[in-house]
């Protein structure tokens, strides 16, 4: 298995509401990611999970709360969200930790495309 | 913080002909990673370079990392509709964390 998926693939929610993003791994891989893509704009970092633990937030707004509950599984909380989050939510991993090496590449996954209203 | 440069922004060609992109840093990388991103999907990793003047194929598609380690490069030979997409240079911007270039954007015309 060699996938990373996400679910669900399109959501739409209200600024009110609380919805969870799902990104599953089954590759052995130690290290996950999420990216939030805007239209025409590469990918940009959010969190990444190393060993199931919050190795790094790139200062993301606190209605988005990240949690690893075990090593194949990642999910992303939303609480109040705003229209300007709207964007395809992307989740990657890698083998390990050490570094952008041979063995290490960032694989992704589909994406949720996530519409704010 | 560390940018890639990467060229052309958008390709509009005819099926059959070659395509070249490429990418440029101020500072030195490492890795060179290429991705390719269809409509509505997550980027699928082409190819990885991990050695100064290393040139690695993947079927139609060739890339190479600089010399300089500064730039990196990719060919796709008789393109076909299904290389429609945005491709998208990467590389390390610190440990765990990648570096994006702006992509390009290909159309291919039947």
């Amino acid at each position: 298995d060699t996938e990373v998926t996400q679910t669900p693939k399109h959501l739409v929610m209200g600024m009110t509401n609380k919805k969870s993003l799902k990104c599953e791994q089954h590759m052995g891989h130690r290290a996950m990611y999420w990216y939030k893509q805007k239209a025409k704009k590469p990918p940009e970092l959010m969190f990444v999970y190393s060993y199931e633990k919050l190795s790094i937030n790139e200062s993301v707004p606190s209605r988005f709360s990240p949690e690893c509950p075990n090593s194949s599984l990642l999910n992303l909380h939303l609480h109040a969200l705003q229209p300007e989050d709207s964007a395809l939510y992307l989740c990657a991993s890698s083998q390990g930790v050490g570094g952008l090496v041979k063995g290490n590449e960032q694989f992704f996954g589909p994406g949720t495309r996530l519409t704010v209203l | 913080g560390q940018q890639l440069n990467q060229s052309p922004q958008s390709m509009f060609i005819q099926e059959g002909e070659d395509v070249s992109m490429n990418c440029t840093s101020s500072s030195i990388f490492n890795t060179w990673l290429w991705y390719k991103q269809d409509p509505g999907e997550g980027p699928v990793l082409l190819i990885a370079l991990y050695k100064a003047g290393e040139l690695t194929s993947n079927g139609r598609l060739t890339a190479q990392f600089g010399i300089t380690r500064k730039d990196s490069f990719l060919n796709i030979s008789a393109s076909i509709p299904s290389d429609v997409g945005i491709y998208f240079c990467a590389g390390r911007g610190g440990a765990q964390k990648l570096v994006f270039g702006q992509g390009t954007r290909l159309t291919i015309n039947p």
